[in-house]
């Protein structure tokens, strides 16, 4: 049974804190990814992870940053948390190479900044 | 560019009836669509997509779309509505040239017993 895991389902942080995601699969998928999930907005795309070290911005990167220094592990890193990013957050991944390929998501991460 | 519009952003309907939920979308290319569902607490899963050929797509729970390229739409349905179908719905449209998808703002279906 394919995976993709999140360390957390419930966070709950303070203003200017720094904070960690972390996400891992377990399907060898090259591709990952990190969206915000907001009622009314649907899944934005925070970032995208094509490799290992290599990641390009999505549509919403400000106030993100990641991290993939493994295959099966991608994180998303709140530098200094900020009120507006208390949102829900799902990582997913995908096999490269064809645009059909279906992406494996993981349960989500609801956090709270205060 | 792409982009996804989910017509109500909450649907409800009895259970044993059809379910119908609308989605428009924008692309420069031949498009490749996907319908995800949410359950509650969970994560997305794909429900069904669409590629090339046949434009009656079939998917998982009974569910099934139907791409119209004049209507630039693909809209879900399910003959007969369960209360396990109780759920969040995302339509999504690859960006060109890459795995990348634009997600819909999301259909909450309610199922009234």
């Amino acid at each position: 049974d394919v995976k993709v895991t999140q360390s957390s389902r419930y966070l709950v942080k303070r203003t200017g804190e720094k904070v960690f995601l972390e996400c891992v699969q377990d399907m060898d998928h090259e591709n990952m990814f990190w969206y915000r999930q907001d009622p009314g907005l649907g899944l934005r795309l925070i970032y995208f992870s094509y490799d290992v070290k290599m990641k390009e911005k999505g549509d919403i990167p400000e106030g993100y940053s990641v991290s993939r220094e493994k295959k099966e592990r991608f994180s998303l890193i709140l530098e200094s948390a900020s009120t507006n990013q208390t949102s829900m957050y799902l990582c997913a991944s995908i096999l490269a190479g064809s645009p059909y390929n279906e992406q494996f998501f993981g349960p989500g991460t609801r956090l709270t900044v205060l | 560019a792409q982009s996804v519009t989910q017509l109500g952003s909450h649907v409800s309907v009895s259970e044993g009836a059809l379910v119908l939920l609308r989605c428009n979308y924008s692309s420069s290319v031949p498009p490749y669509l996907f319908w995800y569902v949410q359950y509650p607490n969970q994560g997305l899963q794909l429900l069904l997509k669409y590629t090339t050929g046949a434009t009656l797509v079939k998917g998982i729970n009974g569910f099934e779309a139907e791409f119209k390229k004049s209507e630039t739409s693909f809209h879900l349905t399910k003959p007969s509505a369960h209360m396990s179908d109780a759920a969040e719905y995302f339509c999504a449209v690859g960006r060109q040239g890459a795995q990348k998808l634009v997600f819909g703002q999301g259909t909450r279906l309610t199922i009234n017993p």
